[in-house]
């Protein structure tokens, strides 16, 4: 069955550094990937979508790429804040069926 | 805009008792959806809705029941609680789930259930 897999090793660093997260896929290939947020609790947030056709797109200090040939997506924040620390969820669809990532916890260092 | 509401925000329930977690949106979505947010699994489909009077099994539906009578609500029934339904409930709304950019969805601030 097609899966959305992140590490789920939290992954800390220090503030102004670039954060790279990584999504990868398996047994389907998604027409595109989401990015969410999602802070302690509370429900996640819509950051950016990348096509499979898009090499890259940016938004600010994000940057999200997509390589359909290692079926992976990396999502980075550069000049990291503190105030980026927070989960960070990967998602696609297939057949009206959503499915996520089980999400990187950042934590950003001052 | 409220975007999507959702209640109660928490909720404790004992073996065996039925309730309905409520959810609503006022942007005019088609497409709702119910996750259950559990330690190390991620958000997990339980149902979802293509349009009102349209319901479909998400990944993990058994135990929960859905209904669709307008575009706005879309409330979730759990017929008779058990432990493993302890979980954060999140509601969320998109304009489609056909692929494209309409594909971003908004979700509701949870509910934390816990089952006695």
């Amino acid at each position: 069955s097609q899966k959305i897999e992140q590490n789920s090793e939290a992954l800390n660093i220090q503030e102004g550094k670039t954060a790279t997260l990584t999504c990868n896929y398996t047994n389907y290939s998604p027409a595109y990937l989401q990015w969410y947020r999602q802070d302690p609790g509370r429900g996640p947030v819509f950051l950016l979508l990348i096509r499979e056709n898009e090499k890259e797109k940016r938004k600010e200090r994000l940057k999200v790429t997509f390589d359909t040939t290692l079926k992976q997506s990396l999502f980075h924040i550069t000049a990291s804040q503190p105030a980026d620390s927070a989960t960070y969820l990967c998602a696609s669809n297939t057949g009206n069926q959503f499915y996520f990532g089980t999400g990187t916890s950042l934590t950003v260092i001052p | 805009n409220a975007g999507v509401t959702q209640t109660p925000k928490f909720q404790v329930l004992k073996t065996g008792q039925s309730m309905t977690l409520q959810c609503a949106q006022d942007m005019n979505h088609e497409y709702m959806s119910w996750y259950r947010q559990d330690p190390g699994m991620g958000l997990r489909l339980i149902h979802y809705s293509v349009g009102a009077g349209i319901t479909d099994q998400g990944e993990v539906p058994n135990g929960y029941n859905v209904s669709r009578s307008t575009t706005e609500d879309f409330p979730l029934r759990l017929l008779s609680a058990a432990p493993s339904q302890t979980s954060v409930y999140f509601c969320a709304s998109s304009y489609t789930a056909s692929g494209g950019a309409r594909d971003e969805q908004f979700f509701g601030p949870g509910t934390r259930l816990t089952v006695l």
